[in-house]
Parts: C-alpha cells; structure tokens; sequence
C-alpha cells in the first residue's frame, strides 16, 4: 500500500491563477479531509468527505472546492490563489469506524 | 479562544522523560490524539485514547486524561535524540468524530 500520496509537493502560483492538489488513497478509507498547517496555529479543517459524493466544510473553507467522485481521490481546487493561501496543505484519510487518521506527506504552496 | 492549547517548546535531555501537556475545551470529545510530525514530514499518529479512559501506555508513550479539568498530557520515557519533532495534540468532533481539532504543536528538542 502507498497509503495517502498527495501531488505536487511544492508549487508557486501567481495571485489570481488556479490550481488542484491531488490527493489519493488505496486504502479503501471512507473517510477523508484536507487540512492547512500555518506556523503556530497547528491544522485547520478545510473540506472533509465521509464517503463518495459526500462532502462538507470544515474551519476554513472559504477559497476552496472539493469534490468525492471516487472513494480513492479527493482533490483540492483553489479557484483564484491569493496570498493568504500561502501554507502546508495535508490530505488525510481514515477508515469508518477507526481511531486514527493517516496523513500525506504535504503540498507546500507559495502564492505570490 | 483556541479549542486546543499547548506550550510551544520543550527542551529535554537525552534519557530524560518529556511531559508534553495540552489543554481542550470541549467536553464532548470522542477522542484525543497525540500525532508527530519530524521537518518537511507529515503528521505520523502515534497514540490516542478514548475519552472515557483515564490513561493509556504504549512502550515508551503514557497518555494520561483528567476529564475534570480538560487536560491531556503525553509522556515519552527515555526521551532520545530521535524523539526530536513537533507534537500535535487534537481532538475528535462531529457524529462520526471525523473532525479534528489540532493544537498548535510543541516543538520538542532532545539535547545528547
């Protein structure tokens, strides 16, 4: 298993451009959710999913669409890029039922 | 306020024992969770415990629960130089518990 595998892992995006973070689990989890990590503020909840077709906010949805067409991926789209989506953004997934939620190795994004 | 609080930094020497504490506000918590995350990684769950459970060992890790006063400490016992990262504490929310509500980390150093 490759577990949560989110791409790219870096990208620089001018204010305005758009964008998707993939993110992709063969783990046959139902559960899913995009998280942002900022300096000193630990992860902020962006959109969650608990199973294909079902998606909610979270936090700080605000900027961002997801969608769940499949159970494997759970993309992340930011429509027009602005500076104050500068951070770390982290995919994760879990299984129904389970204690723990399994991370991906992050997407850095820089809006400049 | 914060719904999760933890201390920034902790420095520890090496085969000391760190406590790293966090505080939480909302009493109707499922879960609580302690989570690693070493520079440029993502976060690797390390342990957690039900809400209704007062402490939990795993190996080297103690979590200990005060429901009382919503707080939640991890001790790591012969701390090594490898234990070196930032840790999250984060709670459970939601039906399914599906949402997280992290802390803002404490950087832990392990000095030889």
């Amino acid at each position: 298993n490759a577990g949560v595998t989110q791409t790219p892992k870096f990208q620089v995006l001018k204010t305005g451009q758009s964008m998707t973070l993939q993110c992709a689990q063969d783990m046959n989890h139902e559960y899913m959710s995009w998280y942002r990590q900022d300096p000193g503020m630990g992860l902020r909840l962006i959109h969650y999913s608990v199973g294909a077709g079902i998606t909610d906010q979270g936090e700080v949805p605000n900027g961002y669409n997801v969608s769940r067409s499949t159970t494997e991926d759970f993309p992340l789209r930011l429509l027009s890029a602005a500076p104050s989506q500068t951070s770390v953004y982290f995919c994760a997934s879990r299984e129904q039922g389970a204690s723990g939620y399994t991370f991906g190795s992050g997407t850095r994004l820089t809006v400049v | 306020g914060e719904d999760v609080e933890q201390s920034l930094f902790l420095s520890v020497r090496e085969g000391d024992s760190s406590v790293i504490n966090c505080t939480y506000t909302d009493s109707s918590s499922t879960y609580l969770y302690w989570y690693k995350q070493e520079p440029g990684a993502g976060l690797q769950l390390l342990t957690y415990i039900f809400s209704n459970m007062d402490m939990k060992q795993d190996q080297r890790l103690t979590v200990l629960l005060n429901k009382k006063d919503k707080h939640l400490s991890l001790r790591i016992a012969d701390t090594q130089t490898g234990d070196s990262a930032i840790y999250f504490c984060a709670e459970s929310k939601g039906a399914a518990g599906n949402k997280l509500t992290f802390g803002g980390g404490t950087r832990v150093l392990v000095k030889p």
